[in-house]
């Protein structure tokens, strides 16, 4: 198995331009994560999907971060427009089932917004 | 909602002396508990879980954590450890049963490095 892959691997963009990250899970993991890693605030969960349909999406830091997930294969997460204090490592990680099963990341995407 | 404590966020030791890394969470009726470890430019990966039963779980790379639900702690130790054990290492804690999916709350991660 591939893993969960995530692409770009490092985003360097202006602020005030549109990102978007993408992330392929684990074939037949049910749950998708997004997360955000900073020095100040550690790993936050932003939004997770379970079987496609977002369930918890309380983490989203603003309007300008929205995410999809379109099919069980593919999801994205987009800012518009993009801040310098959005710069960070973000995350996807799948998982199987809810609750027990742990989950499996992917290896982020670094992104610098100058 | 759940809490993790890291109590340490930097632990040095030399190369073969054992280490513990501490974790607390906020109490619950039930709860899993998982240690993942982050090596640079990656992502986490599943150290151990605690889902049920007994209370030492051993991981992989010989490391183990002990369940304590009366001191709500679930610390990670290794007996000797090696240079490449080198790394940050987060404590996770999910609550709830059946196949409900909890939130995972991770604490803000332990960096553990070995001297030789």
């Amino acid at each position: 198995d591939a893993g969960v892959i995530q692409s770009p691997r490092h985003e360097v963009t202006e602020m005030g331009q549109e990102v978007t990250l993408r992330c392929k899970p684990i074939s037949g993991h049910d749950y998708l994560f997004w997360y955000r890693q900073t020095m100040m605030r550690g790993l936050e969960l932003l939004i997770y999907f379970n079987n496609n349909v977002p369930i918890d999406d309380s983490g989203m830091p603003e309007d300008r971060f929205s995410a999809k997930m379109p099919n069980a294969s593919f999801s994205t997460l987009k800012i518009q427009p993009s801040e310098p204090r959005d710069s960070a490592v973000y995350f996807c990680a799948s998982s199987p089932t809810g609750g027990r099963s742990p989950l499996h990341f992917g290896n982020g995407t670094r992104l610098t917004v100058t | 909602a759940q809490s993790v404590t890291q109590l340490d966020s930097q632990v040095p030791v030399f190369e073969e002396a054992p280490v513990e890394l501490r974790c607390n969470y906020s109490s619950s009726v039930s709860v899993y508990l998982f240690w993942y470890v982050q090596y640079p430019n990656q992502g986490l990966q599943l150290l151990l879980k605690y889902l049920s039963g007994s209370t030492l779980v051993k991981g992989i790379n010989g490391f183990e954590a002990e369940f304590n639900k009366s001191q709500t702690s679930f610390h990670l130790r290794k007996p000797s450890v090696h240079i490449s054990d080198t790394a940050e290492y987060f404590c996770a804690v999910t609550s709830g049963g059946g196949s409900t999916l909890g939130r995972l709350y991770f604490g803000r991660g332990t960096q553990l490095t070995v001297w030789p």
